[in-house]
């Protein structure tokens, strides 16, 4: 069974402070890797996707990393905000878009 | 251009009854996923479909099924509805760029009570 874990489960930073959300999962043979945000009664939203055979993407004040020979990715978060408060998401999947997600970590960012 | 749409939001049922929930990819997208997302297990896989064909499949019971249709909206059904089966249910959709599977939307979830 394949297993993914988010260290650590909750977090909570004051506004502006820079912070990294940690995602390992026990197969390195994965085909992609997602983190997604999920805001409280809602669905989830897609945050970056990287594929296998890349090492990271960013989009804007996040960057996330892959490493597959230690399974391991990182969500870094810069200058965060109050509105980044949500629950983040990672999600690895070995075949398709059969994706198997972490528990996830709940960020409070408080003004 | 419209996002995942979701039908019915919430449902109540009892046990024992069938359910059927919707799904309308984004236009374009030809893969749909389901997930169930309960407060103790998380998010769970049950089924991809992808040019109306099952691609994969989750560990769930075969009280769970779906289809898809030519026009890529998706069905998932559950029938004999258990207690365990109040969750939410999301759809995903993605579309396939050279070779390579595209970022997923999720759309807003269907609320499922078990009564």
């Amino acid at each position: 069974k394949q297993e993914v874990t988010q260290i650590p489960a909750a977090l909570s930073v004051p506004e502006g402070e820079n912070l990294v959300l940690n995602c390992s999962f026990t197969d390195s043979a994965i085909y992609n890797l997602q983190w997604f945000r999920q805001d409280p009664g809602k669905g989830l939203t897609s945050l970056l996707l990287i594929q296998s055979s890349q090492r990271e993407q960013t989009s804007g004040r996040l960057n996330a990393s892959l490493d597959k020979s230690s399974g391991r990715s990182t969500l870094y978060i810069a200058a965060s905000q109050p509105g980044d408060s949500a629950t983040y998401l990672c999600a690895v999947s070995f075949t398709g878009n059969q994706f198997y997600f972490g528990t996830g970590t709940s960020l409070t960012v408080i003004p | 251009k419209a996002g995942v749409t979701q039908t019915p939001r919430y449902l109540i049922k009892t046990r024992g009854q069938q359910v059927t929930l919707s799904c309308s990819p984004i236009s374009g997208h030809r893969s749909v996923s389901w997930y169930q997302q309960t407060p103790g297990q998380g998010l769970q896989f049950l089924f991809e479909y992808f040019s109306e064909t099952q691609r994969n499949k989750g560990n769930f019971p075969g009280r769970f099924s779906g289809r898809q249709f030519s026009n890529s909206r998706s069905e998932m059904n559950v029938s004999t509805l258990e207690l365990g089966d109040s969750a939410l249910y999301l759809c995903a959709s993605s579309n396939v760029h050279l070779g390579a599977e595209e970022t997923q939307y999720f759309g807003p979830g269907t609320r499922l009570l078990v009564l």
